[in-house]
């Protein structure tokens, strides 16, 4: 089947270390996303890219790092710089067809500091 | 920039009930508009998208929205709740940004069905 995978599902971070979520695809998509979700704020940008080797700042960008190596995956590195981290971080890809094509969401991470 | 404000962050309604679940974009550009559903600790789940073929828009689950012009509105609407609808809503619009599309969410509408 397929679809995108986000490993772990819950994980546990000490304040001041660097954590990497993992998003792999397997659907061909070239748009890769990853949105942070806070209680009542909805969905939140951090990182995106439409193709590999390159990637652009979303709107919540800062303590946060990116990687596009290969079409199939897209991880995210929450580092120490990142004031408030505990949150549920979603990786999601997208159909192509310009604005049209809608985003396909793994199942999500969740992400605690404690 | 294109924005969608989704009007009332809690909806109930009963078993069998009207579901009306309220969405106001703002575009520059004709938009093209989402509904995603999302259930708890998952990730969304398309139910329909606006792509200007036409205006009523039937999607997954008997949801289906109507895209209204002159009022800047997608409202989502299923005649009849089931308990299994309860989720959270989110209103999307697809935005062009420097780097590529992106896709601007709304705050969400947590639906609550009552037995």
């Amino acid at each position: 089947d397929g679809g995108i995978t986000q490993s772990p599902k819950y994980l546990f971070r000490k304040e001041g270390q660097n954590v990497t979520l993992s998003c792999e695809q397997n659907l061909n998509h070239d748009a890769m996303y990853w949105y942070r979700q806070d209680p009542g704020q909805g969905l939140r940008l951090i990182y995106y890219s439409q193709i590999v080797n390159d990637f652009q700042k979303g709107d919540i960008a800062e303590g946060y790092s990116v990687s596009r190596e290969k079409k199939e995956s897209f991880p995210l590195t929450v580092t120490s710089a990142q004031k408030n981290p505990t949150a549920f971080y979603l990786c999601a890809s997208r159909l192509p067809g310009q604005g049209a094509g809608e985003q396909f969401f793994g199942p999500g991470t969740r992400l605690t500091v404690l | 920039a294109q924005s969608v404000t989704q009007l009332g962050s809690h909806v109930s309604v009963s078993e069998g009930a009207l579901v009306l679940l309220r969405c106001n974009y703002s575009s520059s550009v004709p938009p093209y508009l989402f509904w995603y559903v999302q259930y708890p600790n998952q990730g969304l789940q398309l139910l329909l998208k606006y792509t200007s073929a036409a205006t009523l828009v039937k999607g997954i689950n008997g949801f289906e929205a109507e895209f209204k012009k002159s009022e800047t509105s997608f409202h989502l609407t299923k005649p009849s709740a089931h308990m299994s609808d309860a989720a959270e809503y989110f209103c999307a619009v697809s935005d062009q940004g420097t780097g590529g599309f992106k896709t601007i969410f709304g705050a969400g509408t947590r639906l609550f069905v009552k037995a």
